[in-house]
């Protein structure tokens, strides 16, 4: 069965520092997504990405974020220039056209020291 | 603005019990609602959506769903729980826009089973 995969699993960064977080969406899917979720607070839409542009996004995702599909795989998002409370779960999804079923990766645990 | 409201933060029920957790929702239109599953450590697991149409969903490991539009309510059920099911389940919304849409999320309820 096809999944989204992310990469790291795990990262530690030091506060100032960028970091990109790697994601593969499923194959044929076409809308992709980031999502965060700190430490026992809710899951927040960051973003959403089609046709390698931004659709949406919300308050969270300001100019220290970027999303980029750099091949025919791979959506990543970067953080220029970490802060403490970047630290966070973030979740990866994708979508098919037509299809309003978001599949979610494992997620990247981000720690921001 | 949408939101969702999972008014239960934990649950405890003993194996073989029945289970219902409880979402109640805000949004302007017909909403596309979800629910999803996070066991520890693990991403986030489609169990059930509703779109349209019939409003008792039936998901995956026998959990259903009841779309009640009056109620603005769309609760989590299941016959007997297993220990397996043992998790965070998060409740959401979808506000469509252009072709793509954002999923605003429920705080999510904790399950225990207990044996």
């Amino acid at each position: 069965e096809p999944e989204v995969t992310q990469t790291p699993s795990h990262q530690v960064t030091q506060m100032g520092q960028e970091v990109i977080l790697r994601c593969v969406p499923i194959s044929n899917h076409l809308y992709f997504y980031w999502y965060r979720q700190i430490l026992g607070q809710k899951v927040e839409f960051l973003v959403s990405f089609y046709n390698n542009e931004i659709s949406e996004k919300s308050e969270i995702f300001d100019d220290q974020f970027s999303v980029e599909r750099p091949d025919g795989s791979n959506f990543t998002l970067k953080i220029r220039s970490t802060k403490l409370e970047d630290s966070a779960m973030y979740f990866c999804a994708s979508s098919g056209v037509g299809s309003y079923e978001q599949y979610f990766g494992p997620g990247t645990r981000l720690t921001v020291t | 603005a949408q939101s969702v409201t999972q008014p239960d933060i934990h649950i405890t029920v003993s194996e073989g019990a029945s289970l219902e957790l409880r979402c109640n929702y805000s949004y302007g239109a017909t909403p596309y609602l979800f629910w999803y599953v996070q066991s520890p450590g693990q991403g986030l697991q489609l169990l059930l959506k509703y779109f349209s149409g019939d409003t008792l969903v039936q998901g995956i490991k026998d959990f259903e769903a009841e779309f009640k539009r009056s109620q603005s309510s769309y609760n989590l059920r299941k016959p007997s729980v297993h220990w397996s099911d043992a998790a965070e389940y998060f409740c959401a919304v979808g506000d469509s826009g252009a072709g793509s849409y954002q999923l605003t999320f429920g705080k999510g309820t904790k399950l225990s089973v207990i044996p």
